[in-house]
């Protein structure tokens, strides 16, 4: 059972430039959120879909999109890269309900010059 | 708003003894707390999950506590082993799903 998986592992993005990241989740989970983490900091939640819409979003610009389709793979849309978006960008899935337990992916490592 | 802090921020210990990494919150209305570990540069992996009418769970040598009225949950490690060295982070569940993080404690062990 393969579990959260992430791509890409790395990349690096210029200034003002956009990128996707994805995720597929772990067989048979049907809710995704997207974490960002800096270097040293704790991850912090940038949004979460289930049944293919935005459920909650937490203290990010606009410049964060993202997107889930049928199969429950969701992507992550930054546009306009700043220098502050460098960071490790992780995926977590789960089954919907407050009690389940939450799996993360390995991450994308997002490096803005 | 919840804010989930973790002392002390980095732990060194020699090899075979137990320790306690402590995660305290703000926020006492939360459905369940996680534990992870990080290991550098690499994703999170779950250790325990505490559901909020729980006071404990263990798994192996780590044993995890929760009291909501003080806001704090510990992590017990027993018999610690050089493999034990990560980043432990906590993490608090305020619904549907959204987990709200310390910042982590660095734990190394040396043999």
């Amino acid at each position: 059972d393969a579990g959260v998986t992430q791509s890409p592992t790395h990349l690096i993005k210029t200034r003002g430039q956009q990128v996707t990241l994805r995720c597929s989740p772990k067989s048979g989970h049907d809710t995704v959120s997207w974490y960002q983490q800096a270097l040293g900091q704790g991850p912090q939640f940038i949004f979460q879909y289930y049944e293919e819409e935005e459920r909650q979003r937490g203290n990010f610009p606009d410049r964060f999109s993202g997107h889930q389709f049928p199969n429950y793979s969701s992507e992550l849309n930054v546009n306009a890269l700043l220098l502050g978006d460098s960071a490790l960008y992780l995926c977590a899935s789960s089954f919907t309900g407050t009690g389940n337990t939450i799996y993360f992916g390995e991450g994308s490592w997002l490096t803005v010059v | 708003k919840q804010e989930v802090t973790q002392i002390p921020a980095a732990l060194s210990v020699p090899e075979g003894e137990n320790l306690v990494l402590n995660c305290s919150f703000t926020d006492s209305a939360i459905y369940n707390l996680q534990w992870f570990r990080q290991d550098p540069g690499k994703g999170l992996t779950s250790l325990l999950l505490i559901q909020s009418s729980q006071r404990e769970q263990t798994s192996g040598r780590l044993n995890a506590s929760l009291d909501k009225s003080s806001g704090r949950s510990t992590l017990y490690i027993a018999a610690s082993q050089p493999g034990d060295s990560a980043t432990y982070l906590c993490a608090g569940n305020q619904g549907a799903q959204k987990l709200v993080f310390g910042q982590g404690t660095r734990l190394t062990i040396n043999p």
